[in-house]
């Protein structure tokens, strides 16, 4: 099974600051890499997926990037619905694995 | 746009079997363009995946709950279901349905269901 580190645990940002959030896989995933919001009490939300793909509707203020085993998801200028839980997803290899989490919270 | 929405026991006993119902608007179960899957949370900790179907059929289940789970699908009324068996306090969750897409990205979820295992 491939292990989905995310860093930081928590990310403490001001709002319109830039944030960057960083996951690495075990092995390599290609770019077979989703990226997930989690807000309170809701369920997760595709942001991106195939490492740098933004999902339909999604504001052009995140960016995935990366390839192999080193990603990130930017977010240039975090508004306040920003602030939530994102997940990494790696679905190159069977099982399907999620990171632990990067809390995004309020400086 | 696909809505989908998680129904079922939300207390169940250990050992015994959980058995939940994704019902799906909005969209026909049996298009080709997904996968329906299953993915849990508990309570304050991250994401496991539990598996998969195709409308034909095809089952993907995550190793490490294999041996306990079946996702079965019925086209006729547009829904699949989760169904865990002997279940521990381990297993107390939010339970998700979700449509994929290429069978694992997660493009539409459902609001999620609690399940406590407990007597």
């Amino acid at each position: 099974e491939i292990v989905m580190t995310q860093s930081p645990a928590t990310l403490s940002v001001s709002p319109g600051e830039r944030a960057t959030l960083s996951c690495r896989a075990s092995q390599s995933v290609s770019s077979k890499l989703a990226w997930y919001q989690q807000k309170p009490g809701q369920a997760p939300r595709l942001l991106v997926y195939g490492a740098s793909t933004r999902a339909t509707g999604l504001p052009a203020r995140f960016s995935g990037s990366g390839s192999g085993t080193e990603f990130t998801l930017t977010i240039s200028s975090l508004q306040s619905e920003d602030f939530a839980v994102y997940y990494c997803q790696q679905y190159n290899n069977w099982p399907v694995t999620f990171g632990g989490g990067t809390k995004v919270e309020i400086k | 746009q696909l809505q989908l929405r998680e129904s079922g026991p939300g207390l169940v006993k250990p050992s015994e079997t959980l058995s939940l119902t994704c019902t799906v608007s909005g969209g026909s179960i049996s298009s080709s363009n997904y996968y329906w899957g299953w993915i849990r949370q508990p309570p304050g900790k991250g994401l496991e995946w539990i598996g998969s179907i195709y409308y034909s059929g095809s089952t993907y289940y995550n190793p490490s709950l294999m041996s306990r789970v079946t996702i079965p699908v019925d086209t006729s009324k547009n829904q699949f279901s989760l169904k865990l068996n002997s279940v521990t306090a381990a297993d107390t969750a939010v339970y998700y349905c979700a449509s994929l897409a290429g069978g694992a990205v997660a493009l539409s979820w459902g609001q999620g269901t609690l399940v406590i295992v407990s007597s």
